[in-house]
């Protein structure tokens, strides 16, 4: 079976930074992605991790660390438009590229 | 411009009747994906298909049915034996068998369908 945790709801101010974390148990692991969705819009891909280390990207960075089942995605200098639901998802390893999606975070920034 | 496109945006449908969502998609991928997302839920995976004619269950796939007959193409039907169908649904394609994030799975802006 598989397991995705992400707390459910967070909060940070304007120009903070904010760690949001994933823990997984999943019966197969081919890497990690974190996906950004926005309330009743479609999820737009953020970032992906197969090898233990941070990876940046300007505001936004992903940490993994595979013998811990363990990611944290990373944004810092918040603005306002940040505020949206962050999914951790597993790509599993079992032949077909399906994901395994988080319940996902709901991050609120306020001014 | 290449991309996912999903019809309507809204649909509200009666209970008891079937009915079919579209997805379309120009990235000439060749996976594409079902996804059901309910309030506080997450996305679950309804039906995925790899190739053309050709189609796999997901987590949650009763009272759902698909068809890949072209390429472009990936329609959803909810039936009547869905319990609960009012949620919002996302397809999505990619391109597997490429490593790393060439799998990377592209969204469609999504249905929200309402049973009355």
């Amino acid at each position: 079976g598989q397991n995705i945790d992400q707390p459910t709801e967070m909060t940070a101010t304007e120009g903070a930074i904010v760690q949001i974390n994933c823990t997984y148990q999943t019966s197969g692991f081919n890497g990690l992605f974190w996906y950004q969705q926005h309330a009743g819009e479609a999820p737009t891909f953020l970032s992906y991790n197969v090898l233990d280390g941070l990876e940046e990207k300007g505001r936004f960075s992903s940490f993994l660390s595979r013998s811990k089942g363990y990611s944290y995605l990373l944004l810092k200098e918040l603005q306002m438009k940040d505020s949206a639901s962050y999914l951790c998802a597993v790509w599993k390893d079992s032949g077909y590229s399906t994901l395994t999606f988080g319940k996902g975070t709901m991050l609120l920034v306020s001014p | 411009d290449g991309g996912i496109t999903q019809s309507p945006k809204y649909l509200f449908r009666k209970e008891g009747q079937n009915v079919t969502l579209s997805c379309e998609q120009n990235l000439n991928h060749d996976a594409m994906y079902w996804y059901r997302q309910d309030p506080g839920q997450g996305l679950r995976l309804i039906y995925y298909s790899q190739i053309v004619n050709d189609f796999q269950k997901g987590d949650i796939a009763e009272g759902y049915s698909v068809s890949r007959e072209k390429k472009e193409s990936f329609p959803l039907t909810v039936t009547s034996a869905q319990k609960n169908p009012t949620a919002f649904y996302l397809c999505a394609s990619s391109n597997p068998g490429l490593a790393g994030r060439h799998n990377e799975q592209f969204f469609g802006p999504g249905t929200r369908l309402t049973v009355l």
